[in-house]
């Protein structure tokens, strides 16, 4: 069974940047698929941050394309998110998922991981 | 950029009615890329449908999706206790681009 775990600050500074990892387990990263995060601010809708391929090239939201940075580290079966000079209204609760070749849909997600933005 | 549409905001039926969510796009669409998702509060989305049509994964047949185009539908034939939830459509946009529907509540009458 495919499972994800997002991991990292729960609290991050104005300004700052934002980075969160995902341990893949059940299914290795360098077999296929694309990898992926996605933000749900509360109470809100989901957002596509991006995926990123196990060579490592990425595919990012062109509203978050400047700042968003996707990675993947075959050797650890994870993968990481950075997004750099946060604001308020990059708080969400941020989920990693495993993202189908071609068809471009989340088949596995983690269980999420709340982040706040303050100082 | 293709907007999707979801109507109505919120649902509101008792266990046993028969739900009927819309998707709607801007523009056409492939068939292929159109996925349904179930959230619970407090859970990340489950993937419900693919390819307009086609069930995931230990998803039970009284979950089912169809259309084409600009148009889709999931449709829940007997609503049973635990599918009192959001659900999201999402779309993939020139292939490597996705975007989600703004969901709809489906809530106990």
């Amino acid at each position: 069974q495919v499972h994800l775990q997002e991991s990292g600050p729960g609290l991050v500074k104005p300004s700052e940047t934002l980075s969160l990892t995902c341990t893949v387990s059940g299914y290795s990263i360098s077999s296929g698929y694309y990898w992926g995060w996605i933000r749900q601010s509360p109470g809100k809708g989901l957002e596509w941050i991006g995926f990123v391929y196990r060579s490592g090239n990425p595919y990012y939201n062109p509203s978050l394309k400047s700042r968003v940075t996707i990675s993947v580290d075959t050797s650890k079966n994870q993968f990481s998110l950075r997004l750099s000079s946060v604001t308020a209204a990059d708080a969400a609760v941020y989920y990693c998922a495993r993202v189908t070749y071609g068809d471009y849909y989340f088949d596995y997600w983690g269980q999420g991981s709340l982040v706040t933005v303050s100082s | 950029e293709i907007v999707l549409t979801q109507s109505p905001g919120t649902l509101s039926l008792s266990p046993g009615e028969r739900a009927t969510l819309s998707c709607r796009a801007s523009r056409s669409v492939a068939d292929s890329y159109l996925a349904w998702y179930q959230q619970k509060p407090g859970q990340a989305p489950r993937l419900l449908i693919y390819g307009a049509s086609t069930r995931a994964t230990g998803i039970p047949d009284r979950f089912s999706g169809s259309g084409s185009g600009t148009d889709f539908t999931l449709t829940i034939s007997r609503l049973e206790p635990e599918d009192f939830a959001v659900y999201y459509c999402q779309e993939n946009v020139n292939s490597r681009e996705i975007t989600f529907g703004p969901g709809t509540k489906v809530d106990i009458k």
